[in-house]
């Protein structure tokens, strides 16, 4: 009921091209679903979040697409650079900022972009 | 954006042994996290930091082995007690911040290895 499920592990994509990640999720209590992107020993960093009242937002050229009724949740990157190489995660919570507001991450995914 | 540092960044321990880290925020967060991150794995929550009382573990953490320290709205302290291979890990602060809406802002991360 917890869990957030991710695909795929890995990614390679051209340089250009679109990069699509997918996440699923059981519990319908979840209505805060963000992305964080997390670079080599770096800590992950907040890329684009979605409240299940939208089916999509566009910011810049990522994208999140959202259907409440399958329960899925993407991210596409569009024009994708090799500077969007790095590690991926979906997440969902019960609300945000507070104490009962935990982040539940999905198992991320490894983007690398090929120049 | 706020800034969360961590102490130290690395660590090489002996088995048996504790490893005091140290999270230090920018300015004051209204809640603040541990995670446990294993190698190109995702993110885990081990205890939510709370400022002047004990902290809220998570299913499977417990204060013995890790207990955290939380006296002010800045600063907070993880304990990883009584070391094994099996605690190798990155471990993570993060927080939201006064102002900050609904961004979890994390800190880079301290890798550990436990030999």
């Amino acid at each position: 009921q917890q869990q957030v499920k991710q695909s795929p592990q890995s990614l390679i994509v051209q340089k250009g091209g679109i990069s699509i990640i997918n996440c699923a999720y059981e519990n319908t209590a979840f209505d805060y679903f963000p992305w964080y992107q997390q670079f080599p020993g770096k800590g992950p960093a907040l890329l684009i979040a979605i409240r299940p009242d939208v089916s999509e937002k566009k910011e810049g050229r990522f994208t999140i697409s959202f259907n409440k009724s399958a329960k899925q949740f993407s991210l596409h990157i569009m024009d994708s650079q090799p500077g969007d190489s790095a590690t991926y995660f979906c997440a969902a919570s019960i609300g945000y900022g507070g104490a009962t507001n935990k982040l539940i991450f999905g198992t991320g995914t490894l983007l690398a972009v090929q120049p | 954006s706020a800034v969360i540092s961590q102490k130290p960044s690395r660590d090489i321990c002996q088995r048996g042994t504790s490893l005091t880290i140290q999270c230090q925020v920018d300015s004051q967060v209204t809640m603040m996290f541990w995670y446990r991150q294993q190698p190109g794995q995702s993110l885990t929550l081990i205890a939510t930091a709370n400022q002047g009382s004990e902290a809220t573990y998570e299913s499977g953490f417990v204060i013995d082995k890790f207990p955290i320290s939380r006296p002010n709205l800045t600063f907070s302290t993880l304990t990883v007690s009584n070391m094994s291979p099996e605690d190798s890990s990155i471990y993570l602060c993060s927080g939201f911040f006064r102002g900050g809406g609904e961004t979890q802002y994390f800190g880079p991360g301290t890798r550990l290895l436990v030999l």
